[in-house]
């Protein structure tokens, strides 16, 4: 069936560093969504990616689908502890979402 | 702004009780969803709705129904509940374009003993 993998699951790094969580799904993606979910919290829709090739950028964040529109990256540059959460993708195939395992990121100060 | 609203944010259930977790929107969407969040498996999809007394089983519903009378509101039925059905049940909604974004609800983290 539809999966979505996404790597790494924990990533512990210093404040000011950068970190990227990577998308890969089976089959190909109508389109690709992602969201942020603090500790405690629910998820929170940040962006959605349509087109094939599509980069978006969101102030420190840049956002990737790939050409084949299996695969998507997050990329946050310069992290701070606002950033601390789980990040997931979220890929759209038929008529549902299949969301990715996430990825659990530690700022260190 | 949209707000979901699950009923309970936390709850405690023994073994075989009947278990109803609610959930209403305040957006006239016509999607609504039910998923649980383990640690490891992410979110999985339970069961959906895409209208009124409409519904699509998801990748996980052996041991759940649902119940959709209203729009505002979709409900999670646990007919027997089982310790493995201990979890974070979260709820969304949103709009029938498929790339509407899901709006969720704060969860409901169920412990069955």
């Amino acid at each position: 069936g539809q999966q979505v993998m996404q790597i790494p699951q924990y990533q512990h790094v210093q404040e000011g560093e950068d970190f990227t969580t990577y998308c890969n799904s089976s089959t190909t993606l109508s389109n690709i969504q992602w969201y942020k979910q603090r500790p405690g919290g629910h998820p929170v829709f940040l962006i959605q990616l349509v087109k094939s090739g599509e980069v978006k950028k969101q102030k420190r964040l840049t956002f990737q689908f790939g050409e084949a529109k299996k695969n998507s990256s997050l990329h946050i540059t310069a992290t701070q502890t606002t950033d601390v959460g789980t990040y997931f993708c979220a890929g759209l195939a038929g008529n549902q979402f299949y969301f990715g395992t996430g990825t659990s990121l530690t700022v260190i100060p | 702004d949209v707000k979901v609203t699950q009923s309970s944010r936390y709850l405690v259930k023994r073994t075989g009780e009947k278990v109803f977790l609610e959930c209403v929107q305040d957006m006239d969407h016509e999607n609504m969803f039910w998923y649980r969040q383990d640690p490891g498996l992410g979110l999985r999809l339970i069961y959906f709705s895409y209208d009124v007394k409409m519904k699509e089983k998801g990748d996980i519903p052996e041991g759940y129904s649902v119940s959709r009378e209203k729009k505002e509101r979709f409900s999670l039925i646990l007919e027997s509940a089982s310790t493995n059905q201990t979890s974070m049940y979260l709820c969304a909604s949103s709009f029938s374009e498929g790339n509407s974004p899901l709006h969720f609800g704060n969860g409901t983290r169920l412990t069955v003993t």
